[in-house]
């Protein structure tokens, strides 16, 4: 049972370039969202999915998209990086079931220069 | 918009201590989450709080929630030095369970021998 899976876990962009940040889970869960945390800062949700088909805002959207076609996978892309996008992203998933322990993936360092 | 407030952001103690970390939040929520982070790492899930009154308790820490005063608090007993992480606290303001989470900043803890 693998959890949560990232990848990659660094990356180093140049300002402007896209990329996509994978994030797969095999717990069958039907939530799954993420976060970014930077310095002295709790984790800020950027996006969320309730199941495959149906994706949200969250807090920070800006700069980023989304998509979930399966249950399993939810990559995060970064349409056009800027240095302000440098930051750990993290992925998580849980059941729908309230109150069920959230899964944090390993985490994404992105830097953007 | 959801307010998640932790104090203090930084404790330095000594083993054997003991210390009290607190969760303030804005708005009304029966959910609150405790995350343990260590450097460079993931968050491990410490602890779901789901109702008024809710009290948990694992090893060296105990939490607990009081919806009414919308506050949590992270209590540690005879602190030691494997405890020193960062702690977050998170809170989940829909009361549906959709856990789109509002993290507090975190509180960075050091266990001094």
């Amino acid at each position: 049972n693998a959890g949560v899976t990232q990848t990659p876990k660094f990356q180093v962009l140049k300002t402007g370039q896209s990329m996509t940040l994978q994030c797969a889970q095999d717990m069958n869960h039907e939530y799954m969202s993420w976060y970014r945390q930077d310095p002295g800062m709790g984790l800020r949700l950027i996006h969320y999915s309730v199941g495959a088909g149906i994706t949200d805002q969250g807090e920070v959207p800006n700069g980023y998209n989304v998509s979930r076609s399966t249950t399993e996978d939810f990559p995060l892309r970064l349409l056009s990086a800027a240095p302000s996008q440098t930051s750990v992203y993290f992925c998580a998933s849980r059941r729908q079931a309230s109150g069920n322990t959230i899964y944090f993936g390993e985490g994404s360092w992105l830097t953007v220069v | 918009e959801l307010k998640v407030e932790q104090n203090p952001l930084f404790l330095s103690m000594q083993e054997g201590k003991n210390y009290t970390i607190y969760c303030n939040y804005s708005t009304t929520s029966d959910r609150l989450y405790w995350y343990r982070q260590d450097p460079g790492k993931s968050l491990e899930s410490l602890f779901v709080l789901l109702s008024n009154g809710a009290v948990k308790q694992e090893g060296r820490l105990m939490a607990s929630l009081d919806t009414k005063a919308r506050l949590s608090t992270l209590h540690i007993t005879a602190a030691v030095h494997d405890l020193s992480a960062t702690y977050f606290c998170a809170v989940d303001p829909s009361g549906a369970g959709s856990y789109q989470l509002t993290f507090g900043k975190g509180t960075k803890l050091s266990v001094i021998p």
